[in-house]
């Protein structure tokens, strides 16, 4: 595609609800990012694949927090038992060619609000 | 380890005047530098990135920036700012010699008044 498209772009859930956020990164792209953004907080990293490596799960936040990414393309990113505190922005992001220096493109993300 | 700050929550300046954005970072060894803007409601648009070469880089909507080693800083410039630049503005490191993850700053927010 053209662009990082994220779904759902909104999701309103309740706690303890478990919720899927989807990524579907740039075709051709390799490198593929979460991160989360909280009101006033900045960007927490959360997880980074690369290819057909194992993925970078270490800025994942609790064990609630897993995702995964099939055939080298599509991630999801899944919370378990939803808590107030994940209620935030959750962007991905992808880039290609050499890992850290090209350019990364993010997504409009997806806003999770957990009542 | 690597991080940035962005000493400044959030900075004022009068349309057609100059801006600046401030950025320093802290990295074992070398650093690769990127400018991010976000919109209201939208997710991050790359602005610019220094990775080797000349310490003025240049970038998206007139942006630039440069890098100085010995101050450890690359701090955002535009020479005219514009009430269409009001947005939240992130500084990013990623440490040449480490993992592939680049570290954001808590982001700027700029503002633009006419």
């Amino acid at each position: 595609g053209a662009g990082v498209s994220q779904s759902p772009s909104n999701k309103v859930t309740e706690k303890g609800k478990d919720v899927e956020l989807r990524c579907d990164p740039i075709s051709g792209h390799t490198a593929l990012y979460w991160y989360r953004q909280s009101l006033g907080q900045g960007l927490e990293f959360l997880i980074y694949f690369q290819g057909n490596s194992a993925p970078d799960k270490s800025g994942l936040p609790s064990d609630r927090f897993s995702a995964e990414r099939t055939g080298g393309s599509v991630s999801t990113l899944t919370i378990q038992r939803t808590q107030q505190e994940d209620s935030a922005v959750y962007l991905c992001a992808s880039s290609s060619g050499t890992p850290g220096i090209d350019t990364i493109y993010f997504g409009e993300g997806s806003w999770l609000t957990v009542v | 380890a690597q991080s940035v700050a962005q000493p400044e929550d959030q900075v004022n300046v009068a349309e057609g005047n100059p801006l600046t954005v401030k950025c320093t970072y802290s990295v074992s060894g070398n650093p690769y530098l990127f400018w991010y803007v976000q919109y209201p409601n939208r997710g991050l648009q790359f602005l610019l990135k220094y990775i080797t070469g000349d310490n003025l880089v240049k970038g998206s909507y007139g942006f630039e920036a440069e890098f100085n080693k010995s101050q450890t800083s690359f701090h955002l410039k535009k020479p005219s700012a514009l009430v269409s630049d009001s947005a939240l503005y992130f500084c990013a490191v990623r440490d040449k010699e480490g993992s592939y993850i680049p570290t954001f700053g808590r982001g700027t927010s700029l503002i633009v008044h006419p």
